[in-house]
């Protein structure tokens, strides 16, 4: 199954600033989508990008805050930006397997905004 | 919205004794999918459903889909330490977009 690397695994930023995290996946796949784990809650999907388009965001969360990129089919960003404390948590990339029988999660980025 | 509900949120149990948790929709599923997180880890994939009916063992683990495809369980037997985690249920939906319940959280007193 694919190898996704993700990084980075934490970071500690000051609010008002911007994060940009990196997904890199060892084979080529047509989606991959970003997922945010609030502390002690369960995943909720941000966007889906897809290579060569924008990306579909889900509802509550927009480009202007969650800017997402997909320059090739192994490669996304996503942008935290003008972070606030309420952006501190878990963000972590995922592909589906070439199957399309099982979603792999990158190790995740935990992001704590102070 | 589409919603998956979980339940327990939490489980306490001693090492020895069964678990089980319990996923239910309001509309049918194309399929289930279930993933254990460890703390600090991220989710890592068991098992995907998609039959209605089916049943699904992995040594001490045994899932479930309902008949009518709405619902799942998930039962573990005789845990052990090594069990701790956050179990989800997720609607599997279309093109790796999960929609996730919000997780059972097993601790296991050895």
């Amino acid at each position: 199954s694919a190898v996704i690397s993700q990084k980075p695994s934490r970071d500690i930023c000051q609010r008002g600033t911007s994060l940009t995290i990196q997904c890199q996946v060892d084979s080529q796949v047509t989606m991959m989508f970003w997922y945010r784990q609030q502390p002690g809650q369960s995943l909720t999907l941000i966007a889906t990008a897809n290579q060569g388009s924008e990306a579909t965001y889900e509802s509550g969360f927009v480009i202007d805050k969650f800017p997402i990129s997909r320059p090739n089919l192994t490669f996304s960003t996503l942008t935290v930006s003008n972070m606030s404390p309420e952006d501190s948590s878990i963000y972590l990339c995922s592909v589906e397997d070439q199957f399309g029988s099982r979603v792999l999660f990158g190790s995740g980025t935990r992001l704590t905004v102070v | 919205g589409q919603q998956v509900m979980q339940i327990p949120q939490y489980q306490h149990v001693q090492e020895g004794e069964d678990f089980t948790t319990y996923c239910n929709s309001s509309t049918t599923l194309s399929n289930i999918q279930w993933y254990k997180q460890r703390p600090g880890g991220h989710p890592v994939f068991l098992i995907q459903l998609v039959k209605s009916g089916e049943v699904k063992k992995q040594k001490r683990l045994t899932f479930q889909f309902g008949e009518a495809k709405k619902n799942s369980s998930l039962h573990i037997t005789a845990t052990q330490t090594t069990d701790v985690g956050t179990y989800f249920c997720a609607d599997g939906g279309s093109q790796g977009n999960l929609i996730f319940g919000k997780g059972t959280k097993l601790s296991v007193k050895p």
